[in-house]
C-alpha cells in the first residue's frame, strides 16, 4: 500500500536555490495538504487543495507555490531557498473526515 | 490564526505506570478533534478521530475523551509501555477539512 508518497527524503539546498518537493497519493483523495514543522513547533499549514486544479493559501504560504494539475499529485516549490525554510515537510491527503500523512522530506538550508 | 494548546509538553512515565495529557481548542465553530500519534522520523498515525460532545474512543491501552462545549480532550496512556514512546499529536479541524494542530505531547516511557 503506498498511500502519501513524497520525495525526496532528505535535501540540502544553497540559499538562492529552487526546489520541487513531490507528493503524490494513490487513494483518490480530493483533499491534499503541505505541511512543514519546525523544532517546538506544531504542523504548520503551507498551502491545502481541495481537488485537482484548485489550491489555496494555508497558515504560513510565504516562498512557497504550488500546483494542483491531477488528483494524484501536489508538487511544492521552493523559490529562492532561505534558511527559514530549513524544516520538515509533511505532503498528506484525506478524504475529508480524517489525514493521512506522508513519512515526511528533511529540508536544510544553507 | 487558530489555537490549539497541548500540555505539558513533554513528560517521562515510568514504565507500567499509567498517564494522561491535554489538549484545548476553540470550543466554536467545532468540527472534528483528532489525535495523531508521530515517531520520530515516520509519519504521523491517525489515532481517534472524535466529533460528538462526551466522545470516548479507546485503542488497545490507549483511549481519549472529548468536550466540546468546554473545548478540551484528554487522551490517556494505561500501562505505559516502551513503545508508547512517541509524539501524541492534538489537531482541531475547521473549514475545508484543514487541521490546525496543537505543539504535541512529547512521551518518553522508562523501562
Amino acid at each position: 500500500n503506498a498511500g502519501v508518497t513524497q520525495t525526496p527524503k532528505f535535501r540540502i539546498l544553497k540559499i538562492g536555490q529552487s526546489m520541487t518537493l513531490q507528493c503524490t497519493q494513490d487513494m483518490n483523495h480530493n483533499y491534499m495538504y503541505w505541511y512543514r514543522q519546525d523544532p517546538g513547533m506544531g504542523l504548520k499549514l503551507i498551502y491545502y487543495s481541495v481537488g485537482a486544479g484548485i489550491t489555496d493559501k494555508g497558515e504560513v504560504p510565504n516562498g512557497y507555490n504550488v500546483s494542483r494539475s491531477t488528483t494524484e499529485d501536489f508538487p511544492l516549490r521552493l523559490e529562492l531557498a532561505a534558511p527559514s525554510q530549513t524544516s520538515v515537510y509533511f505532503c498528506a491527503s484525506g478524504p475529508g473526515n480524517t489525514i493521512y500523512f506522508g513519512e515526511g522530506s528533511w529540508l536544510t538550508v544553507v | 490564526i487558530l489555537n490549539v494548546e497541548q500540555s505539558p509538553q513533554s513528560l517521562h512515565v515510568q514504565e507500567g505506570d499509567s498517564t494522561n495529557f491535554t489538549c484545548s481548542f476553540p470550543s466554536s465553530n467545532f468540527y472534528a478533534l483528532h489525535w495523531y500519534r508521530w515517531e520520530t522520523a515516520k509519519s504521523p498515525e491517525a489515532l481517534f478521530v472524535m466529533t460528538l460532545n462526551g466522545d470516548e474512543k479507546k485503542k488497545g491501552r490507549i483511549s481519549a475523551t472529548l468536550n466540546t462545549k468546554e473545548g478540551y480532550s484528554y487522551l490517556y496512556i494505561k500501562g505505559s509501555q516502551p513503545e508508547d514512546s512517541a509524539t501524541y499529536l492534538c489537531a482541531f479541524r475547521y473549514g475545508n477539512n484543514r487541521l490546525a494542530f496543537g505543539k504535541g505531547n512529547q512521551v518518553v516511557v522508562i523501562p
